[in-house]
């Protein structure tokens, strides 16, 4: 069963535009949940990452998400993109029922037009 | 800190060979994870660790695929015999505490190339 799912394998947006990364979960108790990002041939960085408290949760460089219970969704967001923010981005879950154990969406490959 | 440190960062190797993949951990962290990545299946968890003691292995894919953490500052993912199908990026991460939603940092991955 898929517990994380990120619409969109690449979204390409302007250079000062809005940038909107989708992710949604499936489960019936709130997971933990997270944002990473890939830069080309590195590892993964967190971006933020929600686990109890307020849902608006902001993260580095400009990123945040907010979690939306009633959606089941953690869409990532960031006012204006700049060129340096192109990269792959994967959403994750850590679920009760899984052992704590981390499980990554598809990813979604953001591209910044200049 | 430096950071999680994996080697090599490249192997390139000819099908049938035993391919040796090093992890050396944050300094302190208590659990060390190992993933996978391809175009094909994304991020899959192989296997993790706690205090050095495997945990759950149920995401290695099979008997070709081994891991070990002989003390808290090294670990090795160890495939014999390598197949193509095992070409991906081999990424080590580790975190400290017990609390689930700890973080996890990455290292920057081995790409590995079985020919």
């Amino acid at each position: 069963a898929q517990s994380v799912t990120q619409l969109g394998s690449h979204v390409s947006v302007s250079e000062g535009a809005l940038v909107l990364l989708r992710c949604n979960y499936s489960s019936s108790v709130p997971p933990y949940l997270f944002w990473y990002v890939q830069y080309p041939n590195q590892g993964l960085q967190l971006l933020l990452k929600y686990t109890t408290g307020a849902t608006l949760v902001k993260g580095i460089n400009g990123f945040e998400a907010e979690f939306k219970k009633s959606e089941t969704s953690f869409h990532l967001t960031k006012p204006s993109a700049h060129m340096s923010d192109a990269a792959e981005y994967f959403c994750a879950v850590i679920l009760y029922n899984q052992g704590g154990k981390l499980i990554f969406g598809q990813g979604t490959e953001l591209s910044v037009k200049p | 800190d430096a950071g999680v440190i994996q080697s090599p960062r490249h192997e390139v190797t000819e099908m049938g060979q035993e391919v040796t993949l090093r992890c050396k951990p944050i300094s302190g962290h208590d659990y060390l994870f190992w993933y996978r990545q391809t175009m094909m299946r994304g991020l899959e968890l192989l296997i993790y660790f706690n205090n050095n003691v495997p945990i759950d292995d149920s995401g290695m894919p099979e008997d070709r695929f081994s891991a070990k953490m002989p003390n808290a500052s090294f670990s090795t993912l160890k495939i014999q015999p390598s197949e193509p199908r095992d070409s991906a990026v081999y990424f080590c991460a580790s975190k400290a505490g017990t609390g689930v939603q700890e973080t996890q940092y990455f290292g920057p991955g081995t790409r590995l190339l079985v020919l």
